[in-house]
């Protein structure tokens, strides 16, 4: 069973300070993604990463950016957080040739005051 | 430009009713379209999909149909039970397109 975790469900962070996010993946999948997921809005593909230490933009990249040292793990900073990066933040994995099938976390409820 | 939309921000249903989910996408060149399910404070599961070289793929009580003349699917829910109610994604891959292109979803609601 696949599973993905993330570092925290809710987290309450202030304006201007640096976050991260955590994901970790138990299935050996090479494909990581973040998106974010607003009302309204469905969810938006932050980054993704085929490999360690790749990584590639998706949609809506600016204000972010993602570390991927190991297979398993990888990481959504916010390096300097604002009030409109508020939002349910979601990673995902999927194995090379399983790029349709995503396996989603439980995600993080983001708060920057 | 959105490739993927789902019209319907919401539908309610009865219990023990039908539920029909829509989704239209624009790009001719997706080849591969999933359904996700999305509780509150919960990340998406996935729930089925279905391949262009098919029209219809059943799981269960879950059904999805695509046209692709019409460039359009949809996910039937038969019966729908209240345990269904959350907001449902269309997904759809393909082409030069290497990840899934999301709808903004359709919150489901079967009253009991």
């Amino acid at each position: 069973d696949v599973k993905v975790t993330q570092s925290s469900r809710y987290l309450v962070k202030r304006t201007g300070e640096k976050v991260f996010l955590e994901c970790v993946q138990d299935m050996d999948h090479e494909n990581m993604f973040w998106y974010r997921q607003d009302p309204g809005l469905g969810l938006r593909l932050i980054y993704f990463s085929y490999d360690v230490k790749m990584k590639e933009k998706g949609d809506i990249p600016e204000g972010y950016s993602v570390s991927r040292e190991k297979k398993e793990r990888f990481s959504l900073i916010l390096e300097s957080a604002s009030t409109n990066q508020t939002s349910m933040y979601l990673c995902a994995s999927s194995t090379l040739t399983g790029l349709d099938t995503q396996y989603f976390g439980p995600g993080t409820r983001l708060t920057v005051l | 430009d959105q490739q993927v939309k789902q019209n319907s921000p919401s539908l309610s249903v009865q219990e023990g009713r039908i539920s029909i989910l829509n989704c239209d996408y624009t790009n001719s060149m997706f080849d591969y379209f999933l359904w996700y399910k999305k509780y509150p404070a919960e990340g998406p599961t996935f729930l089925i999909s279905i391949s262009s070289i098919k029209d219809k793929n059943e799981d269960g009580r879950f059904t999805v149909f695509l046209n692709k003349s019409a460039k359009h699917l949809s996910l039937h829910i038969v019966p729908s039970q209240p345990g269904d109610s959350a907001v449902y994604f269309c997904a759809a891959s393909g082409g030069s397109q290497g990840n899934l292109i999301f709808g903004k979803g359709t919150k489901l609601s079967v009253k009991p």
